[in-house]
């Protein structure tokens, strides 16, 4: 069946170094969308990427799209402590969107 | 601000109660989807409707669980009976697919 699997599940990082959380699907997605959660909150919708090879920007933040729209990334850089949370990789398929198992990163001022 | 509401925001039951989640979805979008969120499984996805119909429970124990929407301002999900193993935080999404989603604050529902 569908799966679509996040590493890393953990990432700790300096505030100020880069952080990459990768999506990996084992089929061909319609679209990824990219979710953040904070401690204790609900999912927040990040970005949508439809395109094949597509890239994106928000600021600190690149997503990008592989051209065989079966994997993803998210990349912060210089990373603050606002960015803590985990981010969820979410793929488009057959009428469902199928979430990854997320990234949860910590952020040390 | 629109906003999906879910209610209770928490609940703790006895195992074998029956317990009944409620969601309301922005007004105007046509899908919904129930998620269960626990520290081991991430966000699993239970059902989906879209235009108030079913399109895939694949993902809920259908011996216990149950989800309907008898209305376009309200979805349920009904668990009958409770386990300790259902114990999560639930959260009901609606958007216009394959678009962005927008999630509640989440039901956390302990059974003991």
């Amino acid at each position: 069946g569908q799966q679509v699997m996040q590493i890393p599940q953990y990432q700790h990082v300096q505030e100020g170094e880069d952080f990459t959380t990768y999506c990996n699907s084992s089929t061909t997605l319609s679209n990824i969308q990219w979710y953040k959660q904070r401690p204790g909150g609900h999912p927040v919708f990040l970005i949508q990427l439809v395109k094949s090879g597509e890239v994106k920007k928000q600021k600190r933040l690149t997503f990008q799209f592989g051209e065989a729209k079966k994997n993803s990334s998210l990349h912060i850089t210089a990373t603050q402590t606002t960015d803590v949370g985990t981010y969820f990789c979410a793929g488009y398929n057959f009428n469902k969107f199928y979430f990854g198992s997320g990234t949860k990163l910590n952020v040390k001022p | 601000d629109a906003r999906v509401t879910q209610t209770p925001r928490h609940k703790v039951t006895e195992m074998g109660q029956e317990v009944t989640m409620r969601c309301q979805p922005i007004l105007g979008h046509n899908t919904v989807f129930w998620y269960r969120q626990t520290m081991m499984q991430g966000l699993e996805l239970l059902a989906y409707f879209r235009n108030r119909a079913p399109l895939d429970d694949s993902g809920m124990p259908k011996d216990r669980f149950s989800a309907e929407m008898p209305d376009a301002t309200l979805a349920t999900l009904k668990i009958q009976p409770s386990e300790p193993r259902d114990s999560a935080v639930y959260f009901c999404a609606s958007g216009f697919s394959p678009g962005e989603l927008f999630f509640g604050e989440g039901s956390r529902l302990t059974v003991l």
